[in-house]
């Protein structure tokens, strides 16, 4: 496929449980970001990954949030003990990088994630 | 820190208005600015972007012009249609790549 992809579509769990969210980026893209859409709250920033280096945590929530990123192309976020204000659409975003030339970010579908 | 501030929706027109979507930004530097925009069902996809002050960025009929002046990057279209119904957001990057948005604003538009 040429789009970013997320699995699953949709997830609905119970409060307490773990949940992992999974982002294929498009090939070849070396930045790959997450955002939470939550309603009326807008798209906020969780974390981005770039090449090798560290990743940039500034915006995850909390403590029970991670996120890794295996042989620099698949993405997982990690949800623990999960809470209902954790209700969201969790979308994942790739960009190639190429010095100072700008490229856009692609957005995958997302996935809409209900914690009962 | 790096913010963006957009006007709240909903906004409702009806077809063929003129449409304006304020955005003001707040950052350090001289960052990118960008508008999104999410149709009902579907994923967030790029309309414009400009990179430098002044700069215009234009898609479908839409505009946006980097006022650093002002630190504003105003959405306008002359006439909507009932298919720009949807919800935009203004976002800027800055030097550190991350990608900070607005909190989206919906437009409505009314045959």
């Amino acid at each position: 496929g040429a789009g970013v992809s997320q699995s699953p579509s949709n997830k609905v769990t119970e409060k307490g449980k773990d949940v992992e969210l999974r982002c294929d980026p498009i090939s070849g893209h070396t930045a790959l970001y997450w955002y939470r859409q939550s309603l009326g709250q807008g798209l906020e920033f969780l974390i981005y990954f770039q090449g090798n280096s560290a990743p940039d945590k500034s915006g995850l929530p909390s403590d029970r949030f991670s996120a890794e990123r295996t042989g620099g192309s698949v993405s997982t976020l990690t949800i623990q003990r999960t809470q209902q204000e954790d209700s969201a659409v969790y979308l994942c975003a790739s960009r190639l990088l190429a010095g100072v030339t700008y490229n856009e970010q692609f957005f995958g579908p997302g996935t809409r994630l209900t914690v009962l | 820190g790096n913010s963006v501030t957009q006007m709240e929706g909903p906004v409702t027109l009806s077809e063929e208005a003129f449409l304006t979507i304020n955005c003001t930004y707040t950052a350090t530097g001289y960052p990118s600015l960008f508008w999104y925009v999410q149709y009902p069902g579907e994923g967030l996809q790029l309309l414009l972007k400009a990179t430098k002050a002044d700069d215009k960025g234009s898609n479908k009929g839409f505009e946006a012009t980097y006022r650093k002046e002002t630190t504003s990057f105003h959405l306008e279209k002359g006439s909507v249609q009932v298919s720009d119904s949807a919800v935009y957001f203004c976002a800027l990057r800055n030097r550190d790549d991350k990608i900070i948005f607005g909190k989206g604003t919906r437009l409505h538009i009314l045959p």
